[in-house]
């Protein structure tokens, strides 16, 4: 079947303009996960969205970032203002609604953002 | 210091085994993971140890976990050419991933 997908799979934009990157998670998962992969940095948790219930947005840097999730599916990260240092990966990955141990996350191929 | 880590770079000759390790801090996650990721694809979950676990073993990999050193390993015996990678450790369950920064595997034919 379909795995996560996302889109775009390379950005290149430049230094102040917005970004939007999207998440097209497995049909059916409830849960969704955004990460960031730089260089230096590894790879480092975002935002997680489980169902209804609100956000864990813990890992957002800084408040130009902020993600949505429509219907419960498809999510949105965009990123306001971009800055040279937000150039990294961003990877996506959802889980099913009853997640059994050990709870395996699937991943995405990853957007490239590079801010010129 | 970083909570979960792992040395950066591992190269071995293709037959010999790869012993890839990680360590961390924060003990309360109730799995460890390891995740491959190769040129251009997204991450995949290649193994994983519940906490409780001393040691797993698949095929060709072996997971060693030394919970009073915090102490995680992956073994891959028989390396193959196809195995050069980046391997992550990661710990969690049910809840976002905390990642090392990745070990790059090359493996020399």
């Amino acid at each position: 079947g379909a795995g996560v997908s996302q889109s775009p799979s390379n950005k290149v934009t430049e230094k102040g303009k917005d970004v939007e990157l999207r998440c097209d998670p497995i049909s059916g998962h409830t849960a969704l996960y955004w990460y960031r992969q730089s260089l230096g940095q590894g790879l480092e948790f975002l935002i997680y969205f489980q169902g209804n219930s609100a956000p864990d947005k813990s890992g957002l840097p800084s408040d130009r970032f902020s993600a949505e999730r429509t219907g419960g599916s498809v999510s949105t990260l965009t990123i306001q203002r971009t800055q040279q240092e937000d150039s990294a990966v961003y990877l996506c990955a959802s889980s099913p609604e009853r997640v059994l141990p050990p709870y395996e996350q699937y991943f995405g191929p990853g957007t490239r953002l590079t801010v010129t | 210091g970083e909570d979960v880590e792992q040395s950066l770079f591992l190269s071995v000759r293709e037959g010999d085994s790869s012993v890839i390790n990680c360590t961390y801090t924060d003990s309360s996650s109730t799995y460890l993971y390891w995740y491959k990721q190769e040129p251009g694809a997204g991450l995949q979950l290649l193994t994983y140890i519940f906490s409780n676990m001393d040691m797993k073993q698949d095929q060709r990999l072996t997971v060693l976990l030394n919970k009073k050193d915090k102490h995680l390993s992956l073994r891959i015996a028989d390396t193959q050419t196809g195995d050069s990678a980046i391997y992550f450790c990661a710990r969690g369950g049910n809840t976002p991933l905390v990642f090392g920064k990745g070990t790059r595997l090359s493996v020399i034919a």
